[in-house]
């Protein structure tokens, strides 16, 4: 079944840092990039980093450089995104998608079902 | 940078009806256009990308048009199933997404 399974819900302080992880299965993950989007509550969607898992390549949001990584794991078909020094405006659901191997300009045709994630003192 | 401003911000229609939702960039950006569902709690979906394509598997009661600066997501014969909202994202030099259209059902 090709799907892309991310991790559970994280509760974070402010100032601290979380990594969402994102597995891919029922494809072959080095032949698509895997973006990251997040929706806040009750808002639109808002891209936030792409990254090949076939080239290592990565590209960010010019909002968020300096303060997310995205990496992959070609061992385990995963992905993961690191983001630090939290804020509460953080707060939102955080999502992984399938996109283009070799160009963060695409369109994006498989999506995981998101992590929350919750910034709160 | 170059905004996409999607109209109208909601609609409600009855069932059968055909809905058209706009898509309008500052600037060019060709046809490097896509359209994604989104029902409440759930991911977003691909409907359409490079502005007409229509993704495997969508229903082709969806159909896309436009390019240049001007887009439009069609909806022929509403079912109560597209109760949802509509998003367009540009991909010609960087990634947004424009503010979405929800669509209610009557």
């Amino acid at each position: 079944q090709v799907q892309l399974v991310q991790s559970e819900a994280e509760v974070k302080k402010p100032g601290a840092s979380v990594t969402v992880s994102c597995e891919a299965s029922g494809y072959t993950f080095l032949n698509y990039g895997i973006t990251w989007v997040r929706q806040a509550p009750g808002q639109g969607l808002e891209w936030v980093a792409w990254v090949s898992p076939y080239h290592g390549e990565t590209k960010y949001a010019q909002r968020f450089q300096g303060r997310v990584t995205v990496t992959t794991d070609t061992s385990t078909n995963t992905a993961y995104m690191e983001l630090r020094s939290l804020r509460s405006d953080d707060t939102a659901v955080y999502y992984c998608a399938r996109a283009g191997h070799s160009n963060f300009l695409w369109h994006f045709d498989l999506w995981g079902r998101g992590t929350l994630v919750t910034v709160s003192s | 940078d170059i905004q996409l401003t999607q109209s109208p911000s909601a609609l409600s229609a009855s069932v059968g009806d055909r809905v058209t939702i706009t898509c309008r960039a500052s600037q060019t950006i060709s046809n490097w256009l896509a359209w994604y569902q989104q029902k409440p709690g759930k991911a977003p979906k691909l409907l359409i990308y490079k502005a007409s394509r229509l993704e495997s598997g969508v229903t082709s009661r969806f159909n896309g048009s436009g390019s240049g600066t001007e887009f439009t997501l069609t909806i022929n014969s509403l079912q109560p199933d597209d109760s949802a909202t509509y998003y367009c994202q540009r991909y010609d030099s960087l990634i947004t997404f424009g503010g979405g259209t929800k669509v209610e059902i009557k």
